[in-house]
């Protein structure tokens, strides 16, 4: 299972909105709307942002906000702030009943 | 609340074993399929292993299939990874996660660094 694809990196101000993108196939994003997005600060644990392509759990910002086009899916943050400076990666369910992430990108707050 | 603190790792020589332990509370442990991810130093998120609730259902990640087994003991709340046939590309740290009511991973721990070398 390969990994998904996602840019290296992005950046963006404070205000502002970015888009990190999650390529995959018909095996995996393709297939099923069970896409998930996780934030990972140095040297901590991941934390679930966003679910199921769109969902958000509970006390996750509503400046998070996920999408998906066929093979692709979307993480969207607005409103940039400096604590959202992180490593973001997307996973996905496969139809091997097995996951694979994406390679993570990293997010710089200018 | 939720707690997953993940014990067992350590520097192993290629070749060698290790079991990794996760130790689960705050939540209904029978109920919820376990995961194990790992994160080479300065790399990305890799899926390990997953079992289900009950133990019935196991799933590994190729790199790792015939050398690991994930195992759970729901009377005590425990998660394990037994790692046998080590090699240097096992190098990372490993964290247990929940896998919540809709394919996905709501709850992690925080780690437990494997590092494989002569």
């Amino acid at each position: 299972q390969s990994a998904l694809t996602q840019p290296a990196s992005v950046s963006g101000s404070p205000g502002q909105s970015i888009t990190i993108s999650c390529t995959g196939t018909s095996s995996d994003v393709g297939r099923y709307n069970y896409v998930s997005w996780y934030q990972q600060h140095p040297g901590k644990a991941p934390k679930l942002m966003v679910y199921d392509v769109t969902n958000r759990p509970s006390g996750v910002s509503n400046r998070f906000s996920g999408s998906k086009s066929g093979s692709t899916a979307s993480l969207t943050i607005s409103g940039l702030q400096a604590e959202d400076e992180a490593d973001y990666y997307c996973g996905s369910y496969t139809n091997s009943s097995t996951w694979v992430f994406g390679g993570g990108t990293k997010l710089t707050v200018l | 609340e939720v707690q997953l603190v993940e014990s067992g790792g350590g520097l192993v020589k290629p070749g060698g074993s290790l079991r990794l332990s996760c130790a689960a509370s705050g939540f209904a442990f029978s109920s919820f399929a376990m995961n194990w991810v790992r994160q080479a130093p300065g790399k990305g998120l890799v899926w390990v292993s997953s079992i289900s609730s009950g133990a019935t259902y196991t799933s590994y990640a190729d790199s790792v299939k015939g050398r690991f087994t994930i195992s759970r003991d729901n009377a005590n709340n425990l998660l394990y990874l037994q790692m046998n046939s080590l090699r240097a590309e096992d190098t990372a740290v490993y964290y247990c996660a929940r896998e919540g009511y809709s394919y996905l991973f709501d709850f992690w721990g925080q780690g437990t660094l494997v590092t494989v070398s002569s």
